[in-house]
């Protein structure tokens, strides 16, 4: 079956420093990704969509200057975090639907991080 | 807007017991409906998935959902629990062509001896 991977797993960081997380498509292309984010013991909340060739749409509240958003290739999005604190510590994951099932997301391994 | 709202934030069972966790949507045009299953550190996998189909779903691992309309419910049910079904369980909707997912808060399921 399709495949989404992320890169880091996990990332410890210090506060105040930036870090890029990557999600790729491993056997098929995505036009679209999404980005998620989870605290602990809570539900996922979708923070934006990643549109390959055009800019990131974001949900309410969440500030895109901070959460920046690069859909680089049919087969990699990547989230990256500026000038981070303790508060933004958390699990962040990505999905992407395969081209033609709409309906059909796959979903990353997720990236811990946690911000000193 | 859509919405999901998971009854019952932990569920425990006995191995071999029925297991059913509940879901409740809210949406103003026809939903896709999913269940997905994330184990602890892990990124989430599809269960089953509801797509105007048949109302009946059948999934992966023994899962099946059952979409009632009248009810606005896809609650979640295996026959037999086994220890590895222990994890947290997410209903979620989508509309419009199901990219856009609205997850609901998760259920515990925790399996006892």
């Amino acid at each position: 079956g399709a495949v989404v991977s992320q890169h880091p797993s996990w990332v410890i960081c210090k506060s105040g420093t930036s870090v890029k997380i990557e999600c790729r498509s491993l056997d098929f292309q995505a036009t679209t990704m999404f980005w998620y984010r989870q605290f602990p013991k809570q539900s996922l909340m979708l923070m934006a969509t990643s549109n390959e060739g055009s800019k990131a749409t974001y949900e309410q509240g969440v500030e895109k200057d901070k959460f920046l958003i690069n859909h680089a290739s049919l087969t990699l999005s990547t989230l990256t975090v500026t000038s981070a604190h303790p508060e933004d510590s958390s699990f962040y994951i990505c999905s992407a639907p395969p081209g033609t099932v709409q309906e059909t997301q796959y979903f990353g391994p997720g990236t811990r991080l946690l911000v000193l | 807007a859509q919405s999901v709202t998971q009854l019952g934030s932990h569920v425990s069972v006995s191995e071999g017991a029925l297991v059913l966790l509940r879901c409740n949507y809210s949406s103003s045009v026809p939903p896709y409906l999913f269940w997905y299953v994330q184990y602890p550190n892990q990124g989430l996998q599809l269960l089953l998935k509801y797509t105007s189909a048949a109302t009946l779903v059948k999934g992966i691992n023994g899962f099946e959902a059952e979409f009632k309309k009248s009810e606005t419910s896809f609650h979640l049910t295996k026959p037999s629990a086994h220890m590895s079904d222990a994890a947290e369980y997410f209903c979620a909707v989508s509309t419009g062509g199901g990219n856009k997912l609205t997850f609901g808060t998760g259920t515990q399921l925790k399996v006892e001896l």
